[in-house]
């Protein structure tokens, strides 16, 4: 119930290409659903977070589409470039349960934007 | 933006000894934090959480008394690793949520701990 499937586990893109990358959760009680970017040896960044009342969000050159009644959310990064490559974790959590709110991470995506 | 300070970045010990590693909150008082773990390649695994002025709250299978966690001050958590092995080397990370806020969206990640154990 608390497990959240991320893919593809690695991905190379060409600069300026498109990096997609999904996710699926299976706890209806999940209510906030971010990405994360880590460089190696260093903690995880917070790049985009939605919630299921929307189903797309847009930062920059970041999307994320949810769909609800999949159970899905995806990571699109346009005009990627070579310092976007990193790894990649989805997470989610329930601010409705009030005794467990961390995030439970997907298992990441490598990504390799080759110049 | 916030800032979580985690200190050492890396550490190396020998086979036996105890380490410590602190997780703080700069500029906000954290009354949540959370430690992870993280194997090369792999997901980041919640161990434990720990409130301020409480007993932590330890992950199925995470041993409490190896992995000893203090949350003494809404801006400082400390996690020790006793008896350390190697089997024990690994990535940690501490996260800490803003006090001020109820949900995820404020929740800080640290630069995260390298342990590695001789």
């Amino acid at each position: 119930q608390q497990q959240v499937k991320q893919s593809p586990q690695s991905l190379i893109v060409q600069k300026g290409g498109i990096s997609i990358i999904n996710c699926a959760y299976e706890n209806t009680a999940f209510d906030y659903f971010p990405w994360y970017q880590q460089f190696p040896g260093k903690g995880p960044a917070l790049l985009i977070a939605i919630r299921p009342d929307v189903s797309e969000k847009k930062e920059g050159r970041f999307t994320i589409s949810f769909n609800k009644s999949a159970k899905q959310f995806s990571l699109h990064i346009m005009d990627s470039q070579p310092g976007d490559s990193a790894t990649y974790f989805c997470a989610a959590s329930s601010d409705m349960d009030t005794g467990r709110r961390a995030l439970t991470f997907g298992s990441g995506t490598r990504l390799q934007v080759q110049p | 933006g916030a800032v979580v300070s985690q200190h050492p970045s890396r550490v190396i010990c020998k086979s036996g000894t105890s380490v410590k590693i602190e997780c703080r909150s700069l500029d906000f008082q954290a009354t949540t934090m959370f430690w992870y773990r993280q194997f090369p390649k792999q997901s980041l695994m919640l161990m434990a959480t720990s409130n301020e002025g409480s007993k932590a709250t330890y992950e199925q299978g995470v041993e409490k008394d190896k992995f000893l966690i203090n949350h003494a001050s809404l801006t400082l958590s400390t996690l020790t690793v006793t008896s350390a092995h190697p089997e024990d080397s690994s990535f940690y990370i501490c996260s800490a949520k803003d006090r001020g806020i109820s949900t995820n969206e404020k929740l800080f990640f640290g630069s995260g701990t390298q342990l590695s154990v001789l």
